[in-house]
């Protein structure tokens, strides 16, 4: 029973179009993330979305549109896609509480922009 | 703001030997860290993390990681390096706060074992 899942696991498009990437958690957590992990793996925070209100937006164009239906599920739509929006999307789930609370992360999803 | 610096994109030891990580943070309040592991194609796992509970942090598969304020640094340990362990391995900070804070990671380190 997998913990936190995305939809779908692999995205090859072609630019100019608007995808989206789906997340589910079972986990019962109130903070759900969205990281975008580039060609050379380095790991950035996007988003970040505690009980259904965005709580963190790093600077990512607004051609990205994190969407919560409920506490369980963050998705992650992108218009007018670009060959820079290549990347592997990790969508990440935390406890509410303390700071060290840890983050639980999905398998990713590999966006290919051609 | 924090950030994190691991020293050594790439390491390589023989299986069975020490295994050593290297991460140095920079955080202006008092910091919560973490080592995370990524298996090739695959999501990143929690293998240990810093709680201001004890400097020296046991984690899973036989790591560990020890807190030294003084050197700003978190090193990854692991005494006997096993095959399995090959993967990229992160550091990450969370400044103290709410624990929806940003988690800011390093640059990753891949760890290769040689039979």
């Amino acid at each position: 029973d997998t913990a936190v899942s995305q939809t779908p696991k692999y995205l090859v498009t072609q630019m100019g179009n608007d995808k989206s990437i789906k997340c589910e958690q079972n986990l019962g957590h109130d903070t759900m993330y969205w990281y975008k992990q580039d060609s050379k793996k380095f790991l950035k925070i996007m988003f970040s979305y505690n009980n259904k209100e965005l709580i963190i937006n790093e600077t990512v164009p607004n051609r990205f549109s994190p969407k919560s239906p409920d506490k369980a599920h963050l998705n992650l739509h992108i218009n007018s896609l670009e060959l820079g929006d290549s990347a592997v999307y990790f969508c990440a789930t935390g406890k509410t509480g303390e700071a060290y609370n840890e983050q639980f992360f999905g398998p990713g999803t590999r966006l290919t922009v051609l | 703001a924090q950030s994190v610096t691991q020293l050594g994109s790439h390491v390589s030891v023989s299986e069975g030997a020490l295994v050593l990580l290297r991460c140095n943070y920079s955080s202006s309040v008092p910091p919560y860290l973490f080592w995370y592991v990524q298996y090739p194609n695959q999501g990143l796992q929690l293998l240990l993390k810093y709680t201001s509970a004890a400097t020296l942090v046991k984690g899973i598969n036989g790591f560990e990681a020890e807190f030294k304020k003084s050197e700003t640094s978190f090193h990854l340990t692991k005494p006997s390096a096993h095959m399995s362990d090959a993967a990229e391995y992160f550091c990450a900070v969370r400044a103290g706060g709410t624990s929806y804070g940003k988690l800011t990671f390093g640059q990753g380190t891949i760890l290769t074992v040689h039979p």
